[in-house]
């Protein structure tokens, strides 16, 4: 069956920290890995990742893909309060078009 | 530039009754899905549709129904709400051959 997995589930950290967030998956007919931000409504779209070892950055965020041991990770530097949310992965099944949701990692940046 | 339009954002239903949550977007994507989230249980697929004129179920589809009524809308909905039903409901859109995702705002349905 796929799955999605993220750790940790919740994390503290204070502000100026860097945070690595982790995703695992098994997916068949993987095309792509995404990770998603979620504050108080929808899910936001942060990256979507399709090949192994080419780094995505978008100011502190960056992410990578390792296809052959199936897993992610969201790298965020120098937190800020406004990181505060709940970060969503997700492996894209080309197949049947759907999305594999991980239940997310909550992140809370204190002052 | 709405992106994906959700109606409405907040319901109270008493157990039993009946609603349907509209969704329509502007961005001539070809998918759209209907989830629900609860709390500790992630998002999980109602409904979804990978094209005008099909759709299939999804994880949870028990007590809903959808139409996809032309390209831009898919409805879901509830034709007889239980309390279990009580959830936060998100529509999805995506165009991207590569699973790329634009959410609704979200509904916010309490069943009594």
């Amino acid at each position: 069956e796929d799955k999605v997995v993220q750790s940790p589930l919740s994390l503290v950290v204070h502000e100026g920290d860097t945070v690595t967030l982790n995703c695992s998956y098994e997916v068949t007919n993987f095309r792509s890995l995404l990770w998603y931000k979620q504050e108080k409504k929808a899910p936001t779209f942060l990256f979507m990742l399709t090949s192994s070892g080419i780094e995505k950055k978008s100011g502190r965020l960056s992410s990578i893909l390792d296809k052959k041991e199936l897993f992610s990770i969201l790298n965020i530097t120098a937190t800020q309060t406004g990181d505060s949310a709940i970060y969503l992965c997700a492996g894209y099944a080309g197949n049947n078009r759907k999305l594999i949701w991980g239940l997310g990692t909550s992140l809370a940046v204190n002052p | 530039n709405a992106g994906v339009t959700q109606t409405p954002k907040f319901q109270v239903l008493k157990t039993g009754q009946s609603m349907t949550l509209q969704c329509a977007q502007d961005m001539n994507h070809n998918s759209m899905y209907w989830y629900r989230q609860d709390p500790g249980m992630g998002l999980r697929l109602i409904y979804y549709s990978a094209s005008e004129g099909t759709t299939d179920k999804g994880e949870v589809p028990n007590g809903y129904n959808v139409s996809r009524l032309n390209k831009r809308e898919f409805s879901l909905r509830l034709e007889s709400a239980a309390p279990s039903q009580t959830s936060v409901y998100f529509c999805a859109s995506s165009g991207w051959g590569a699973g790329g995702y634009t959410f609704g705002s979200g509904t916010r349905l309490t069943v009594v």
